[in-house]
């Protein structure tokens, strides 16, 4: 799988957008992007997949530029309890067994 | 749907004896996979089954590690003569087959192993 780079920790405070940008240089032409969350002392939790431009959901938004080497992770107006790690992974979608290469991730505190 | 349950939620074992831990899956999944986790560092992959067979197994599992899906519903995870290095969460996941859904997996919430 492709490696990825994202901050280590951000900050934020309550009713503020957050955007996570997570670096995938060597992303491959069959990739897709899939961000995860996970909160302290819980199994991560699937967010968003995408494979260009934008997707949107009930949760978060993905952008991703027309190279793909980078993407977004968007937040809007995050609460106390969007506290927690975020997960960009890269990989494979043809002939994959899904397995998940997980990064330190970002660690986003969110403040009152 | 219930979601994934994992049993049980906390094991502590002296080092030198054998646990095992249950991962029960999202029922119409049949994609299981199994991740060890350690404080400040994202899951990593041990193995992953299709149904009941075991089609990856990751070099971190050494020979002390044993998995299985003998009906390609629930899984075990066992860990015999257990080190004080096998101190993790054990966190399992599910995910239906499809291309693009293999990364959409659902996670259970933990097996908490502390060995003493």
């Amino acid at each position: 799988l492709a490696k990825t780079t994202q901050p280590i920790s951000m900050d934020s405070y309550e009713g503020q957008e957050v955007n996570i940008t997570c670096s995938h240089n060597n992303i491959a032409t069959n990739d897709y992007i899939t961000w995860y969350q996970q909160f302290p002392s819980q199994g991560p939790r699937f967010i968003i997949q995408g494979y260009k431009t934008k997707v949107t959901n009930e949760v978060a938004s993905l952008f991703i530029p027309a190279d793909r080497k980078s993407s977004t992770l968007s937040l809007p107006r995050v609460s106390l309890s969007d506290t927690a790690v975020y997960y960009c992974l890269v990989g494979d979608s043809t002939g994959n067994t899904g397995k998940l290469i997980f990064g330190q991730g970002t660690t986003l505190q969110v403040k009152p | 749907d219930t979601g994934v349950s994992q049993n049980p939620r906390h094991k502590i074992t002296k080092r030198g004896q054998n646990v095992t831990f249950r991962c029960d899956p999202i029922s119409e999944h049949n994609r299981l996979y199994w991740y060890r986790q350690t404080l400040g560092q994202g899951p990593e992959f041990l193995t992953y089954f299709q149904n009941e067979a075991q089609l990856e197994k990751s070099r971190l599992l050494s020979d002390r590690f044993s998995a299985e899906r003998p009906k390609g519903s629930f899984s075990t995870l066992e860990i015999q003569r257990t080190e004080q290095g096998d101190s993790a969460m054990y966190l399992c996941a599910s995910s239906p087959e499809g291309a693009t859904t293999a990364y959409e997996q659902y996670f259970g919430p933990g097996t908490r192993l502390t060995v003493t």
